[in-house]
């Protein structure tokens, strides 16, 4: 099955500069990755996704690129603020015939804890 | 509010006890999910429910015990459960679509402690 590997686990950064996190997927099959955002005590929330046949795509501060051959994925968030503190988590996931006769099962990263300091 | 809905949210049971957690959503969604979340771990799918036909039990222990009577109720009935149990569980739902985006929408979580 598929095994999604997050890092780094925790990265702090100072306010207005750039923060990155790498995620790597084992099945080459998939072809659908989500990143969730979760403030402390709240639920996780989506905040960017890519699909397989793009490259990269960009909304405001937050850039999401893939690269299907190494199978690795990654979030770029630029000129970052306190309120970007949380827990940021990759995620994959295989679309289809297949995946759709059986629910849609999106398997989770470990999670990057980001610290934004003023 | 994202139209996912739990109950309770926060939950205190013994390792003898019965409880229920109870999910619904407002979304007009065809598949549901139940997630645990651990300190220091990542988000573990544990079931899996597509057009309220269980598709994915995640080797889940069976002291955990799905119910989805409708697309729009999800329960997880809980016995005998173990310290480690304790957790945040989270529900979610989504409209599965054939070579289409997933975007799951999570409901704020039962935070369950078993003493």
């Amino acid at each position: 099955g598929e095994n999604v590997e997050q890092h780094p686990s925790t990265l702090s950064v100072q306010e207005g500069d750039s923060a990155v996190i790498k995620c790597t997927y084992s099945d080459s099959a998939s072809n659908y990755f989500p990143w969730y955002k979760q403030e402390l005590g709240k639920r996780p929330q989506l905040i960017i996704d890519i699909r397989s046949n793009v490259g990269e795509k960009k909304d405001q501060r937050i850039a999401v690129t893939l690269n299907k051959t190494a199978k690795h994925f990654s979030l770029h968030i630029t000129e970052t603020q306190p309120e970007d503190s949380a827990v940021y988590f990759c995620a994959a996931l295989l679309l289809g015939e297949m995946i759709y006769n059986q629910g849609g099962k999106l398997i989770f990263g470990q999670g990057t804890e980001l610290s934004v300091k003023p | 509010e994202t139209g996912v809905t739990q109950t309770p949210r926060h939950l205190v049971m013994g390792m003898t006890n019965k409880k229920s957690l109870k999910c619904e959503q407002h979304l007009g969604h065809n598949a549901m999910y139940w997630y645990k979340q651990s300190a220091k771990k990542p988000l573990e799918l544990m079931f899996v429910y597509n057009f309220k036909e269980q598709t994915e039990n995640n080797s889940v222990p069976s002291r955990f015990s799905p119910e989805c009577p409708n697309s729009s109720h999800l329960f997880l009935h809980l016995h005998t459960l173990q310290p480690e149990d304790s957790a945040l569980y989270l529900c979610a739902s989504s409209q599965v679509q054939k070579n289409s985006g997933n975007t799951i929408y999570f409901g704020e979580g039962s935070w369950l402690t078993v003493v």
